[in-house]
């Protein structure tokens, strides 16, 4: 199985903030990372797939990048709608894994 | 709302249940399924795939329910299915369907909003 490891696994920030958290696999999977965000008791909502493409309806001032085995959700300046808990997901082989969360706080 | 969870419930260990997935105003047919699980203020468990029939409807499983779980589709009715047998203590979680955003693709971009399942005695 491919592990997922996330970093910070919080941060602390105000709005206006440039925030980047890192999605580490433990082995290379090309392009093949999703991000979602998680609001407490909602469903995940897709941010980005196959490391930078941006899903419908995102805001622009999320981004991806990555590939291989190291990637990147930026956040070039954090809204009040950004705080949630942001989970990296490996979609190139099965079983399926997500990287254990980053929680986005208020400063 | 376009997918909607039921048959959540609280269940004793070893008992079974099945949830649906009923999926509306979105395709259904022509895109592959999943099912996930999130414990209690645990993360994302990715569980079960089952590919659109065009692909040949074939099912994939996480190791911690294969042999217990069951995915399946209905595609005249547009439902998923996750028929789980045996359950554990382990399994209690809000159980989340989600449609995939291409066929056979591992990536998710419609959920429904969770059924949660509680296995206690």
């Amino acid at each position: 199985d491919i592990h997922m490891t996330q970093s910070p696994s919080s941060v602390s920030a105000s709005i206006g903030d440039r925030v980047t958290i890192t999605c580490r696999a433990s082995q290379g999977i090309s392009s093949w990372l999703a991000w979602y965000q998680q609001k407490p008791g909602k469903p995940p909502n897709l941010l980005i797939y196959t490391a930078s493409t941006l899903q419908s309806g995102v805001p622009s001032r999320f981004s991806g990048s990555g590939s291989g085995s190291d990637f990147t959700l930026t956040i070039s300046s954090l809204q009040p709608e950004d705080f949630a808990t942001y989970y990296c997901q490996q979609a190139n082989s099965f079983p399926f894994t997500f990287g254990p969360g980053t929680k986005v706080e208020i400063k | 709302v376009h997918l909607v969870e039921s048959g959540g419930d609280l269940v004793q260990p070893g008992r079974s249940l099945r949830l649906s997935c009923t999926v509306s105003g979105l395709s259904f047919a022509d895109k592959s399924m999943s099912w996930f699980r999130q414990a209690p203020g645990k993360g994302l468990e990715w569980l079960s795939f089952i590919r659109s029939t065009p692909y040949g409807g074939t099912t994939e499983y996480a190791a911690s329910v294969r042999g217990r779980f069951t995915i399946s589709r209905d595609d005249s009715k547009s439902i998923a299915y996750l028929e789980m047998n045996s359950l554990k203590t382990e399994d209690t979680a809000v159980y989340y369907c989600a449609r995939g955003l291409y066929d056979s693709s591992g990536y998710f971009d419609s959920w429904g909003q969770g059924t949660l399942v509680t296995v206690s005695s």
